[in-house]
């Protein structure tokens, strides 16, 4: 078991350009959270997912924002139209239902030029 | 809104001393808190858990202690080791199981 895989580790946009981030959770877990961390600073909650559902997305911004876990594949959050204070690393957490372990991966780290 | 809060940002600690890491949270619900040490460049790895009906809990090394009268929660780190220093960081859980996490306290091991 090869964790939660997070990719790419490091990107770079120039402003106005799409981010597509990806997060592979553990087997079974299907639970995903998405957070965000600047520099120096704590993590953000941004949204929750089970398979293809939305749970919570109060920490989402109301535009350019989005994300999506579908049945197949990984957990992508997407950010259109990126400005320079998108930049920040932004790590998933994943947890089996009913379970509390949550385990991060190495999160990405989006630069935005 | 509700947060939670860290007393101290920076601690610096001599290599095999004992060091207290606090944390102040605010919203009396949470019923699940979690410490976490976060390395530069990586995520956050897990170090040890309490629930709220708990207020004591002993790991390797680290135990935490949690004063739900107050409010505080702790992170006791003994022997201090170099691979020790890094950024620590309280969490807890709400409602539909998202974390909130604190702001962080950067422990500096001095050999």
């Amino acid at each position: 078991n090869a964790g939660v895989m997070q990719n790419p580790r490091h990107l770079v946009r120039r402003r106005g350009q799409e981010a597509r981030l990806r997060c592979s959770p553990m087997k079974g877990h299907s639970h995903v959270y998405w957070y965000r961390q600047l520099p120096e600073e704590g993590l953000k909650f941004m949204v929750y997912l089970q398979k293809e559902n939305i749970i919570d997305e109060s920490g989402m911004p109301k535009e350019r924002f989005s994300a999506e876990f579908p049945k197949e594949g990984p957990s992508i959050l997407r950010i259109q139209q990126v400005v320079r204070g998108d930049s920040a690393a932004y790590f998933c957490a994943t947890k089996r239902a009913g379970e509390s372990g949550y385990t991060f991966g190495s999160g990405t780290r989006l630069t935005v030029v | 809104g509700e947060s939670v809060g860290l007393h101290l940002p920076t601690l610096s600690v001599q290599e095999g001393d004992n060091s207290i890491i606090n944390c102040a949270y605010s919203n009396s619900a949470s019923d699940y808190f979690i410490w976490y040490k976060q390395e530069s460049g990586k995520g956050p790895q897990f170090i040890i858990d309490i629930r709220s009906n708990m207020d004591k809990r002993q790991g390797q090394r680290v135990t935490v202690l949690l004063n739900k009268t107050v409010k505080h929660l702790s992170l006791q780190i003994a022997a201090t080791q170099p691979g020790d220093s890094a950024v620590y960081f309280c969490a807890e859980k709400e409602g539909n199981e998202k974390l909130t996490f604190g702001t962080g306290t950067r422990l500096t091991i001095i050999p």
